[in-house]
């Protein structure tokens, strides 16, 4: 069976401030991807990121990283000086074998002016 | 437009009715797929096609659902004799391929209240 854990439900920072985002999966798999998704208050899930269980490289992208660690199962996400514009729901998503995306609970982020 | 669109954008109904909800996919896009999302939840997977066929149903709750896409494009998730818990926002994802790794892209959802 395949599950992610997003054990942070809130999350309420400052502007500016840094914030990292939970993620913890557990899959059999042994070639699987991982993703993150943005859901704004608009609903429209918005694609960020995705990497492969071959790849552990950490990735950076603006003021967005991802740190990959195979050893800990985990695939958090870090926002850096946060803005008020990053306020959404986020989701981390799993895909095995099969082709169906295996989402988390989600975690709210609000950022604060 | 070049994204997934989904209609209607809201949908409540009577317990007990049927609706249909549609989903038109990216041009060009051969895999579909349906998720569900409750109400503070994530999406859950319900149904994915490659092509015309349903290569993967797994995700369908019960026989009152079921989903076409009979010329391989658009797709239609029908549900029967609604029940107040099936209200939720139905998600509509398409990918150029099914093979990986296949970004999703999602449709703006459709909001369905059964009263």
């Amino acid at each position: 069976a395949q599950k992610v854990t997003q054990a942070q439900t809130e999350i309420s920072v400052v502007e500016k401030e840094d914030v990292t985002l939970d993620c913890v999966y557990e899959t059999r798999d042994t070639t699987y991807y991982l993703f993150w998704y943005k859901q704004p208050p608009s609903g429209e899930l918005v694609f960020l990121i995705r990497r492969n269980s071959f790849d552990e490289q950490n990735e950076i992208s603006g003021r967005y990283s991802w740190n990959f660690q195979k050893s800990t199962s985990s695939f958090n996400f870090t926002i850096t000086a946060s803005q008020v514009v990053d306020s959404a729901v986020y989701f981390c998503a799993l895909k095995g074998g099969a082709q169906k995306l295996v989402f988390g609970q989600g975690t709210r982020l609000t950022i604060n002016p | 437009g070049a994204g997934v669109s989904q209609t209607p954008s809201n949908k409540v109904t009577e317990k007990g009715k049927y609706v249909e909800l549609r989903c038109d996919p990216i041009s060009g896009h051969t895999a579909l797929y349906w998720y569900r999302q409750s109400l503070g939840q994530g999406p859950e997977f319900l149904i994915y096609f490659q092509g015309t066929g349903a290569a993967d149903d797994s995700g369908l709750p019960n026989d009152r659902f079921f989903a076409v896409r009979p010329e391989g494009s658009v797709s239609t998730l029908k549900i029967q004799r609604t029940e107040r818990g099936d209200s939720a926002v139905y998600l509509c994802a398409s990918s150029m391929t099914s093979g990986s790794p296949n970004e999703q892209f999602f449709g703006p959802g459709t909001r369905l209240t059964v009263l």
